[in-house]
């Protein structure tokens, strides 16, 4: 399995607070991923990173901010959590060059 | 836009009863065709890549074939263990080592 983690693995928060998700990855490589995965959407890309403090927008961006300081960590931000962005977020990973993506086991996420 | 599509939604098979799930895909230049395994509360699982028309891959009772328009998992003699939701996606030239992802097919094997 890759070495990837992610904390917490369950958080049950109130509308308006701010959220913060870890993803930790062993394999030192240069690509990770936040994905949201609801029922009926399928995964779909929140923000990714290409390298340590390069990140970019995803397709469902909108209310979430990412950084990363550091090769293995890529943490994601819900400044002001909403019940729409009650969800499961995967973290994912992959190499240069390579299209393949290998996840983290998932935090789910409920905002009420 | 680039976009994959899975079907069926949801596939209920006997054991030993073989079928196939569909991935059909519209993208700007394909970088690669993959399968993915998620069983309920986990992480998707790679199973395979698939970069040309005509190419075939295989792993134990599951094999993936790709056409220039869809790809194909054949399920060979399922097992119940072979129950999970299958993941489709594609690679896209459009950004950074982007892929798409279809909805997925919930497989549910009965004894």
């Amino acid at each position: 399995d890759a070495g990837i983690t992610q904390s917490p693995r369950h958080k049950v928060t109130e509308t308006g607070t701010p959220v913060t998700l870890r993803c930790h990855q062993t394999e030192n490589h240069r690509y990770m991923y936040w994905y949201r995965q609801d029922p009926g959407h399928g995964l779909r890309l929140i923000h990714y990173s290409y390298g340590v403090k390069d990140t970019d927008k995803g397709e469902v961006s909108d209310g979430y901010s990412v950084s990363r300081s550091k090769t293995e960590d890529f943490l994601l931000t819900l400044e002001s959590a909403t019940s729409s962005q009650t969800s499961v977020y995967f973290c994912a990973i992959s190499g240069t060059g390579e299209y393949e993506q290998y996840f983290g086991p998932g935090t789910r996420l409920t905002v009420t | 836009e680039d976009q994959v599509t899975q079907s069926p939604e949801a596939l209920r098979l006997q054991e030993g009863e073989s079928s196939s799930l569909n991935c059909s895909y519209t993208v700007s230049g394909l970088r690669g065709l993959f399968w993915y395994r998620q069983d309920p509360g986990k992480g998707p699982e790679f199973l395979f890549t698939l970069y040309s028309a005509g190419e075939e891959k295989e792993k134990e009772r599951l094999k993936a074939t790709l056409t220039k328009k869809e790809s194909f998992l054949h399920i060979t003699a399922p097992k119940p263990e072979d129950s999970a939701t299958y993941l489709c996606a594609v690679g896209s030239s459009g950004g950074y080592n982007k892929l798409i992802f279809g909805a997925g097919t919930r497989l549910a094997v009965h004894p």
